[in-house]
């Protein structure tokens, strides 16, 4: 299995500009994950799905902060308009079952300009 | 206030040495994980505990559910253990320690 699949690697963007992020989780884990991390801040969770349902999205920043989760194998989080202040390193992780290991992606480096 | 803490923030250890790292948590949890997040920023989940304990390798972690209280030992440290550690629960929400720097000279 090809692990969980991040992309882009790296993002370099301007402020006010739209960011789509997307992770492709592994296959067969129903509960997919969105954290960001920030040398201020850690590591913190943003929203994590179940079978494609939102939980509990209350780590969402604000209304800039988008998630979706349209199918098993695929998620967006999607961050407009962008700012520098969302400048962070963008992890996805999946796993499959309450009491299952987390895998995660490589992570995605945004930078707002 | 955090509701993981974790001790130290900073290690330095020779190759060989035996290795423990502390997180104590304040709130209800369902599950506690070990991540290691090498220099190059990769996460990796090493385990996840909710009682006992759990052998991976050279790796070891217990959880003590009365206390509030896990540990990450690492036996017969190699460099290539150099990494943060970070420490994690879940219960209601997603908590997260801020990490342990280690670093292991040969």
């Amino acid at each position: 299995d090809a692990g969980v699949i991040q992309s882009p690697r790296h993002e370099v963007t301007e402020m006010g500009q739209e960011v789509t992020l997307r992770c492709k989780p592994i296959s067969g884990h129903n509960s997919l994950f969105w954290y960001r991390q920030t040398m201020m801040r850690g590591l913190e969770l943003l929203i994590y799905f179940n079978n494609n349902v939102p939980i509990d999205d209350s780590g969402m920043p604000e209304d800039r902060f988008s998630a979706k989760m349209p199918n098993a194998s695929f998620s967006t989080l999607k961050i407009q308009p962008s700012e520098p202040r969302d400048s962070a390193v963008y992890f996805c992780a999946s796993k499959q079952g309450a009491s299952e290991k987390l895998f995660f992606g490589s992570g995605t480096q945004l930078s707002v300009l | 206030k955090n509701e993981v803490e974790q001790s130290p923030q900073n290690l330095t250890a020779q190759e060989g040495e035996f290795i423990t790292i502390n997180c104590s948590y304040s709130v209800g949890i369902s599950a506690l994980h070990w991540l290691q997040q090498h220099p190059g920023g990769g996460i990796v989940s090493l385990f996840m505990l909710s009682s006992g304990k759990k052998k991976h390798g050279r790796l070891i972690a217990t959880i003590n559910i009365q206390e509030k209280h896990s540990s990450l030992h690492i036996t017969a440290s190699h460099p290539r253990d150099s990494a943060v550690y970070i420490c994690a629960v879940t219960g209601n929400q997603f908590y997260f320690g801020t990490g342990t720097s280690l670093t292991v000279i040969p």
